[in-house]
């Protein structure tokens, strides 16, 4: 099965400063790629997803490229305010939308 | 638009008592999960149904863990006997169907603590 590794685990910026969160997959039937931001006590929430036709997408302060050849991809997170320190999940799927995440980053800003 | 309701948000049981969890996931989504988040690491799924039928339960337990969604619609996660390391938030969660890129929507989870 799918197989989806993220590093770094824990990441502390200072506020302003860009951070950047990096995820492998091993299923190359892979062909979506969300990025989920968890705060405590809460579910997951989608922020951003990618698809394999794609290498790179943007949504104002947050990115995400993919290198399908070497099955990696990645977030990017310019100008970090506070309200970005959460835990970030990236994810896998195949056709059938069966989510595979990685094991978490934990990002902590700093004012 | 209603996110996916959970009950009960916080459970605390003894080992090999048995426990529920139920789900009612955004109206029209045909797909349902339940996820396994033990703390601090990602969510594992442990079953994936497309209206009332299973489309994925390798990870799942099948000798303690069951899951039904007799009419398509709502969830029930039982756990018979617990153990320790059934410590964990069960998240459910829902798409609109199973094709692929289709986002899917959790819910805020069921914790539970099993001493």
């Amino acid at each position: 099965g799918e197989n989806v590794e993220q590093h770094p685990s824990t990441l502390s910026v200072q506020e302003g400063d860009s951070a950047v969160i990096k995820c492998t997959y091993s299923d190359s039937a892979s062909n979506y790629f969300p990025w989920y931001k968890q705060e405590l006590g809460k579910g997951p929430q989608l922020i951003i997803d990618i698809r394999s036709n794609v290498g790179e997408k943007k949504d104002q302060r947050i990115a995400v490229t993919l290198n399908k050849t070497a099955k990696h991809f990645s977030l990017h997170i310019t100008e970090t305010q506070p309200e970005d320190s959460a835990v970030y999940f990236c994810a896998a799927s195949t056709n059938n939308n069966d989510m595979r995440f990685g094991a978490g980053t934990r990002l902590t800003v700093k004012p | 638009e209603a996110g996916v309701a959970q009950s009960p948000r916080y459970k605390i049981i003894e080992k090999r008592q048995s426990v529920a969890f139920w789900c009612n996931p955004i109206s029209g989504h045909a797909t349902l999960y339940w996820y396994q988040q033990i703390l601090g690491q990602g969510p594992k799924l442990l079953i994936q149904f497309q209206n009332n039928g299973v489309v994925d339960d390798s990870q799942l337990p099948k000798d303690r863990f069951s899951a039904e969604r007799l009419k398509g619609v709502d969830s029930t996660l039982k756990i018979q006997p617990a153990k320790l390391e059934d410590s964990a938030v069960y998240l459910c969660a829902s798409s609109l169907s199973q094709a692929s890129g289709n986002t899917i929507y959790f819910g805020e989870g069921s914790w539970l603590t099993v001493v």
